[in-house]
């Protein structure tokens, strides 16, 4: 099965400021999906962002954009002027097309966003 | 309509109880998740329905029992529980993979949190 993994537990960034966490992962397949969750403490899961690896191109939504590198299996989120509301836990996750919809999350990083 | 909706939000059950945890979605989804989140972890995928039909159960013990009725409606029965059950079971639902054109992500519930006592 595909691994996720999120090497940091935890960071901290300064309102205003740029953050970027961390997220590789290791697969045989050519095609997939990656994503980044949000989950306050309100604990509902939301999607900040999506790539199909089909795509060279970097995802982008808003603040939040991604650094997708295939070869490396490496995909990091990058969050441009923090807000005090991107202050959550943030999971990044692998869904294959291949296997019954399977999807799966790394260990999540806690952010923190200082004012 | 973009909602997964969960319900109860919270159920307290003693481990002879017999609950049942349900979702349910208007997205013409036809992939629909229970995932099982202990605190300050991820979630750990449990069950995946395809078309109705149960297409992966991650060995999950006997206790809980998921079902399917529709394509809108999923449920997870409950019964005897022990306390380390205790968690936010989260639903989610997806588009299918086979003949459609995903966006690929999976749409989740507020989740319903869960003690057994």
């Amino acid at each position: 099965a595909q691994t996720v993994t999120q090497s940091q537990p935890e960071m901290s960034v300064q309102e205003a400021e740029t953050v970027t966490l961390s997220c590789t992962y290791d697969t045989s397949e050519s095609d997939y999906y990656l994503f980044w969750y949000k989950q306050p403490p309100s604990r509902q899961m939301i999607l900040v962002i999506r790539q199909e690896a089909y795509k060279q191109q970097n995802a982008t939504e808003n603040r939040f954009s991604v650094n997708f590198q295939k070869a490396a299996k490496s995909f990091s989120l990058k969050i441009s002027d923090s807000q005090l509301g991107d202050a959550a836990m943030y999971f990044c996750a692998y869904r294959s097309p291949y296997n019954n919809n399977d999807m799966r999350f790394g260990a999540g990083t806690r952010l923190t966003v200082k004012p | 309509d973009t909602e997964v909706t969960q319900t109860p939000k919270h159920l307290v059950m003693g481990m002879t109880n017999k609950k049942s945890l349900k979702c349910e979605q208007h997205m013409g989804h036809r992939a629909m998740y229970w995932y099982k989140q202990k605190a300050k972890k991820p979630p750990e995928l449990m069950f995946v329905y395809s078309y109705e039909k149960l297409s992966i159960n991650e060995s999950v013990p006997s206790r809980f029992s998921p079902e399917c009725p529709n394509s809108s409606l999923l449920n997870l029965h409950l019964h005897a529980l022990q306390p380390e059950d205790s968690a936010l079971y989260l639903c989610a639902s997806s588009q299918e993979f086979r003949g459609e054109q995903p966006t690929g992500e999976l749409f989740f519930g507020e989740g319903s949190r869960l003690t057994v006592l």
